[in-house]
């Protein structure tokens, strides 16, 4: 599994939204982004993931750069609660888990 | 339960004593994958099971560490004559088995601490 890099920590105001940056220039070409969060005295949390396209769900949004270098995680409205490390990480296609996390960017929420 | 449980919460001991860390996965779930997290740390793997085997052992710091799992549900991770630097939170995690893209449903951890 490739290694990604991203910020240690960032802030945003409340009801604003929210891009965390993920860098991953030696990602191959079977390798999914996933990103996971992980709240105060928590387990990891699923958030999204993707491989090319850019993807939504409840929680967020994936933004996925067309050479697969970086990806962009995007919280539309930041609340307190999306306060937490979140954690961008590349899985094998034909990998069932994640051998490799960084210490991820800890997500300020200003109110 | 709805998720994957884990216990005992917290666990103190001293040093050169065994502990047994469990992990009750969501039901169905034929993946099970054993995290441990220093403070301020990224997450490192230690070991996962593919229902009672484990493929991957290469992650376990040492031969003091082992880890079963049986009836391909609830797992166990041993920790024998514990050291202070094995004190971090252990944390566990479940999924199907889909390989690549399985979301993994992680547990709240177990602190342990070695005095």
């Amino acid at each position: 599994d490739a290694k990604t890099t991203q910020p240690n920590s960032m802030e945003s105001n409340e009801e604003e939204p929210v891009h965390l940056p993920c860098n991953h220039s030696t990602i191959s070409g079977t390798d999914y982004i996933h990103w996971y969060r992980q709240l105060p005295s928590q387990g990891p949390e699923y958030v999204i993931h993707g491989l090319t396209s850019n993807v939504n769900n409840r929680m967020a949004s994936l933004a996925i750069a067309e050479d697969r270098k970086s990806s962009t995680l995007i919280l539309h409205r930041a609340t307190l609660r999306d306060a937490a490390v979140y954690y961008c990480i590349l899985k094998g296609m034909d990998s069932n888990y994640q051998l490799i996390w960084g210490a991820g960017t800890k997500l300020i929420i200003k109110p | 339960g709805a998720g994957v449980s884990q216990s005992p919460s917290n666990k103190v001991t001293e040093k050169g004593k065994d502990v047994e860390l469990r992990c009750d996965p969501i039901s169905g779930h034929t993946a099970l994958y054993w995290y441990r997290q220093s403070l301020g740390q990224g997450l490192e793997f230690l070991i996962y099971f593919q229902g009672n085997s484990a493929p991957d052992k290469s992650g376990l710091p040492s031969d003091r560490f082992s880890a079963e799992r049986t009836g391909g549900s609830v797992s166990t991770l041993t920790i024998q004559r514990t050291q202070q630097e094995d004190s971090a939170v252990y944390l566990c995690a479940s999924s199907f088995w889909t390989a690549g893209m399985p979301e993994a449903f992680f547990g709240q951890g177990t602190r342990l601490t070695v005095v």
